[in-house]
């Protein structure tokens, strides 16, 4: 058990630009969560794979915002034309079987400038 | 968006003392966890609670479970200077396949 990792730690960008994320999960486990969280606030919600399968998404997650698990192992977050509210902690979290604990990765750090 | 509150927002204590935080939520849940943070890193899975269960216990670490108000409790006993970080409660919702709702924590200082 490596644990869930997560590159880069920190990003920072120019509003209108791209950026990706990316999340390895445990090896084992076929469910991989997004969370995003901002300064002085739980985690909210972004999305939810089960191996390669997109099963739900938030209503935060915009047009802008696209997941992707394309062979069920690792994640890929992107945002387009970020913006400054986009701001924030994205956090990545596996878990072996539904109805028990996750396993968060370290978090990416976006600021957008 | 946010399940619910975590009470108190911030908590200060001494070395040795017990910390209580308690975490009210609004809907019907299978489970309740309880999740730490160091400043700006990510989240420590501390405890998970069944709906159908009222009371657990892990190490220093107590919590309880009351569904007819929607409420839990996470002890800390013979608080450490390490324990000082932010907690979180969250809840895996009833018909909501594994998504956490998290609540908007307590942030605990413990001091020597």
């Amino acid at each position: 058990d490596t644990g869930v990792s997560q590159d880069p730690r920190h990003k920072i960008t120019k509003r209108g630009q791209n950026v990706t994320f990316r999340c390895d999960p445990i090896s084992e486990h076929n469910r991989l969560y997004w969370y995003r969280q901002t300064l002085g606030q739980g985690p909210e919600f972004l999305t939810y794979f089960q191996n390669e399968a997109q099963l739900e998404k938030s209503r935060l997650l915009s047009d802008r915002f696209s997941a992707e698990r394309p062979k069920g192992s690792f994640s890929t977050l992107e945002i387009q034309r970020t913006e400054q509210g986009d701001s924030a902690m994205y956090l990545c979290a596996s878990s072996l079987v539904e109805r028990e604990k996750q396993y968060f990765g370290p978090g990416t750090r976006l600021t957008v400038t | 968006s946010q399940q619910g509150e975590e009470d108190p927002q911030a908590l200060s204590i001494q070395e040795g003392e017990n910390a209580t935080m308690n975490c009210s939520y609004k809907t019907s849940i299978n489970n309740l966890q309880w999740y730490r943070q160091n400043s700006g890193r990510g989240l420590v899975h501390l405890i998970l609670i069944r709906s159908n269960e009222r009371e657990k216990h892990s190490g220093r670490l107590r919590v309880t479970l009351d569904t007819s108000k929607k409420s839990s409790s996470l002890l800390i006993t013979a608080s450490r200077a390490a324990d000082t970080a932010s907690y979180f409660c969250a809840t895996e919702n009833t018909g909501t396949a594994s998504k956490l709702t998290f609540g908007t924590g307590t942030r605990l200082q413990v001091t020597l």
